[in-house]
């Protein structure tokens, strides 16, 4: 099964509006942490944002924040007011704190959405 | 402060060729961790190495992949007898700790990535 989905494989917004890319995961551990990265078209991963399992707050970060709804298992991420420089591939990406073993701490990516700003 | 760099940026090589790739972490950062992107595959992640010891190589794709991390700083990466599925871009990531109560010190920051070419 697998542990991180993307469902919107290509999503459009205009410039100025928000936009939820959408991140389910799967995971029996209680501890784990959910991560967004950004990847334009020159290929590095930038990291976004950050949430942790046991936070009681959605993550905010600039115009990003995530909601994170743990009993759905989702955690979406929200973009306001989108750029032209916001086209690129979003990516969710999910690391077990590996507490009940087979975890590295590697993070575990979904396959991706990507996502346009028309002007 | 300096990111995550690694060298080359892009390699192009023979078929049968050996092939070095370096990643050189954020100063202070223990964890690294090596991940190949291609396009049929996705994100894959390859090994990880808490200081100078990889616990565990079961995510290498082959024998021909092998890792080592001196000083506790750079990590090398090494393809021998390289096949052209082994054309994909290898990226590097680095964070502070990493442990099993996830915290956002968790987070991993990625390098620009090696663009490797196998012809």
């Amino acid at each position: 099964a697998q542990k991180i989905t993307q469902t919107q494989p290509g999503m459009f917004v205009q410039e100025k509006e928000a936009v939820t890319l959408d991140c389910t995961y799967d995971t029996s551990d209680p501890s784990y942490g959910l991560f967004w990265y950004k990847q334009p078209s020159s290929g590095e991963m930038i990291f976004l944002i950050y949430q942790g399992s046991y936070d009681q707050q959605n993550a905010t970060e600039g115009r990003y924040s995530l909601n994170f709804q743990k009993a759905r298992k989702s955690a979406n991420l929200v973009i306001s007011a989108s750029q032209l420089g916001d086209s690129a591939m979003y990516f969710c990406a999910m690391r077990e704190g590996g507490r009940y073993g087979g975890s590295q701490g590697n993070l575990i990516f979904g396959k991706g959405t990507k996502l346009s700003v028309k002007p | 402060g300096a990111g995550v760099s690694q060298s080359p940026s892009n390699k192009v090589t023979e078929k049968g060729k050996d092939v070095e790739l370096r990643c050189d972490p954020i100063s202070g950062h223990t964890a690294l961790y090596w991940y190949r992107q291609s396009l049929g595959q996705g994100l894959e992640f390859l090994i990880y190495f808490q200081g100078n010891s990889a616990p565990d190589k079961s995510g290498l794709p082959s024998d021909r992949f092998s890792a080592e991390r001196t000083g506790g700083s750079v990590s090398t990466l090494t393809i021998q007898r390289t096949q052209q599925e082994d054309s994909a871009v290898y990226l590097c990531a680095s964070s502070l700790t990493s442990g099993r109560n996830m915290r956002a010190e968790e987070t991993q920051y990625f390098g620009p990535g090696t663009r490797l070419l196998v012809l």
